[in-house]
């Protein structure tokens, strides 16, 4: 079936505009995640929607960084005023909620470049 | 807090060599652990997992076993092939409270010469 899906693949913006990023997640998958992967750095932690709702929003590096989730399916990561240390990989995830052992399958992300 | 603390790379070898990667945790409660790989130009994909103590995960070859008596989750393989070249990342699932997040080392190259 069909897979994690993200849009736009490539985005290059100037610093200061803002940008959207969306995600798809597999039909059926209640738990969405966002991570940002910067080189150098490993994979970080943004945010977590369960539903509709977003019990866990730690990982957000600034007030300029927000998402929502609509219908308990599509996701928008929106980074207002970009700055050139917001330019790195931003994964989407999502998966089932189970006990224990859930996996999470990601998406193919979008490459944000600030110039 | 949770952490994850895998080998740095990047790792070089022979086709045919043994693989390890190690990988170690420091996590309360009791996590499940995950091997993810990333191939040139493709997104994550779960390699395997193990969701408790003495669980060996295995897929494609590769195995790990959850320890958690040295708190280790390392990767291995027996007999590795070029197509193996990819980066590997460790990853534990932190559950408390509201968290469903994966907390993730920082990934060990790997390229497999032929």
């Amino acid at each position: 079936g069909a897979g994690v899906s993200q849009s736009p693949s490539n985005k290059v913006t100037e610093k200061g505009k803002d940008v959207e990023l969306r995600c798809d997640p597999i039909s059926g998958h209640t738990a969405l995640y966002w991570y940002r992967q910067s080189l150098g750095q490993g994979l970080e932690f943004l945010i977590y929607f369960q539903g509709n709702s977003a019990p866990d929003k730690s990982g957000l590096p600034s007030d300029r960084f927000s998402a929502e989730r609509t219908g308990g399916s599509v996701s928008t990561l929106t980074i207002q005023r970009t700055q050139q240390e917001d330019s790195a990989v931003y994964l989407c995830a999502s998966s089932l909620v189970l006990l224990v052992g859930d996996t999470q399958y990601f998406g193919p992300g979008t490459r944000l470049t600030v110039l | 807090g949770n952490s994850v603390t895998q080998m740095e790379g990047p790792v070089t070898l022979s086709e045919e060599a043994f693989l390890t990667i190690n990988c170690t945790y420091t996590a309360t409660g009791y996590p499940s652990l995950f091997w993810y790989v990333q191939y040139p130009g493709e997104g994550l994909q779960l390699l395997l997992k193990a969701t408790k103590a003495d669980d060996k995960g295995s897929n494609k070859g590769f195995e790990a076993t959850y320890r958690k008596e040295t708190t280790s989750f390392h990767l291995e393989k027996g007999s590795v092939q070029v197509s193996d070249s990819a980066v590997y990342f460790c990853a534990l699932s932190d559950f408390a409270g509201n968290n469903r997040k994966l907390i993730w080392g920082l990934g060990t190259s790997l390229a497999v010469n032929p």
